[in-house]
């Protein structure tokens, strides 16, 4: 079944403590891209990589970091997490303009 | 800039009637346009999409419709289900080369029995 998948599907930590949400898709798609979505301001683009090794900013990168060191994992990176990024995680992913999928999302509470 | 919007937030309509949301957009520049679902504790799905050479769009009891005088769309769902309840975002490319989807606000659709 073709699906992206993303772990954990809940997390509650605290301010400063590291923490990765991963994100693996199994349709050899060449882009993916992370998103966030909060009340009242939609989904909003925090990275993207159009293929291995190719990433870039998005919307509201600022307290993130990616890596694409394989086409299918593209891990999300919060290297000092902030109440700010309580929010709902999405991973993407689609071939050129093809229909892009999404994850099932990610709960990150900050406390 | 590059924008879309929702013309209302929530949508309440029986079982079996015909549901219509709309969505505005600001810029004639995006030749493409995709519009969501997303149920609850779910990702958006794909429902549908509509290219600017086309002015309509039929899928299975969806269809799309674009006006690109006034710059709207429309997603009309046929015979509204309870399985139909959530929200629906319009949603567009962005960037210069499709680095990113710019998604509406979204509108909350109820469909009671």
């Amino acid at each position: 079944e073709a699906q992206v998948t993303q772990n954990p599907r809940y997390l509650i930590t605290v301010t400063g403590k590291k923490l990765t949400v991963t994100c693996s898709q199994n349709m050899n798609h060449e882009y993916m891209s992370w998103y966030r979505q909060d009340p009242g301001l939609g989904l909003r683009q925090i990275y993207y990589s159009m293929n291995v090794e190719v990433t870039d900013k998005g919307d509201v990168p600022e307290g993130y970091k990616v890596s694409r060191k394989e086409k299918r994992n593209f891990p999300l990176i919060l290297e000092s997490p902030s109440p700010n990024q309580t929010s709902l995680y999405f991973c993407a992913s689609r071939q050129g303009y093809d229909e892009q999928y999404f994850g099932p999302g990610t709960r990150l509470t900050v406390t | 800039g590059e924008s879309v919007g929702l013309h209302l937030p929530t949508l309440s309509v029986q079982e079996g009637d015909n549901s219509i949301i709309n969505c505005a957009y600001s810029n004639s520049a995006s030749d493409y346009f995709i519009w969501y679902k997303q149920e609850s504790g779910k990702g958006p799905q794909f429902i549908i999409d509509i290219r600017s050479n086309m002015d309509k769009r039929q899928g299975q009891r969806v269809t799309v419709l674009l006006n690109k005088t006034v710059k709207h769309l429309s997603l009309q769902i046929a015979a509204t289900q309870p399985g139909d309840s959530a929200v629906y975002f319009c949603a567009r490319p962005g960037g210069t080369g499709f680095q990113k989807l710019v998604f509406g606000t979204g509108t909350r659709l109820l469909v009671s029995p």
